[in-house]
């Protein structure tokens, strides 16, 4: 069964750091382009990292650049999201999200909260 | 940023009626657009991609049309089940940008 599942969400004050990470199994991680989506009831869904090829494409959204860093482990499977200077707007579910070999897949969320 | 706005904000369908929801670039996507449900709680499911073709496991009754700046989604004739969020996407240029989202609603 192909499957992302992510964990590492919590509660962080303003200014923490936290790491996202994204098990995958039931595909061809390699192969496959990697990103992460935030989600908020204010802002909606947001494409806030891409990775492609082992890190050989990476982009990210204006609102995370240089404080987010995305990476992959191909020997793990695993696709993980290095958060820095955390802030309030940051708040949201994270999905991690792959497409690979035409087929879309997501993972169920975990929940970051920015908060004092 | 590619802003993406669809139309109308909430659809009020009857289950069996024909649902139309729209989705408006605004520079040149191509056919770099999909269109993903999401219900209360669970991640986005792919249900069309490239504007007209359906992802693997979604009913014939979904389709997609368009191309450049202007896409519909129609839902040919609503089942319970259909009732939730649709959300388009560009993926063509970076960021990759969402619509707001329309929520179908029953009638």
């Amino acid at each position: 069964e192909v499957q992302l599942v992510e964990s590492g969400g919590g509660l962080v004050e303003p200014g923490g750091s936290l790491r996202l990470s994204c098990a995958a199994s039931g595909f061809s991680f390699g192969n496959s382009d990697m990103s992460w989506v935030r989600q908020t009831p204010g802002k909606g869904l947001e494409w806030i990292s891409y990775t492609y090829g082992t890190g050989g494409t990476i982009y990210y959204a204006d609102s995370v650049k240089g404080r987010f860093t995305i990476s992959t482990d191909n020997a793990d499977r695993s696709l993980s999201l290095q958060m820095t200077s955390l802030r309030a707007e940051d708040t949201a579910i994270y999905y991690c999200r792959s497409w690979t070999s035409q087929v879309d897949v997501w993972g169920q969320g975990t929940t970051v909260t920015v908060s004092s | 940023e590619t802003v993406m706005t669809q139309s109308p904000a909430t659809l009020s369908v009857s289950p069996g009626e024909r649902a139309t929801l729209s989705c408006r670039a605004s520079q040149n996507v191509s056919d770099y657009l999909n269109w993903y449900q999401q219900k209360p709680g669970r991640a986005p499911r792919l249900l069309i991609r490239g504007a007209s073709i359906r992802a693997t496991g979604i009913p014939v009754r979904f389709s997609g049309s368009g191309s450049g700046t202007e896409f519909t989604l129609t839902i040919s004739s609503l089942q319970s089940e259909d009732f939730a969020l649709y959300y388009c996407l560009q993926h063509i240029h970076w960021p990759w940008t969402f619509g707001q989202g329309t929520k179908v609603e029953i009638k």
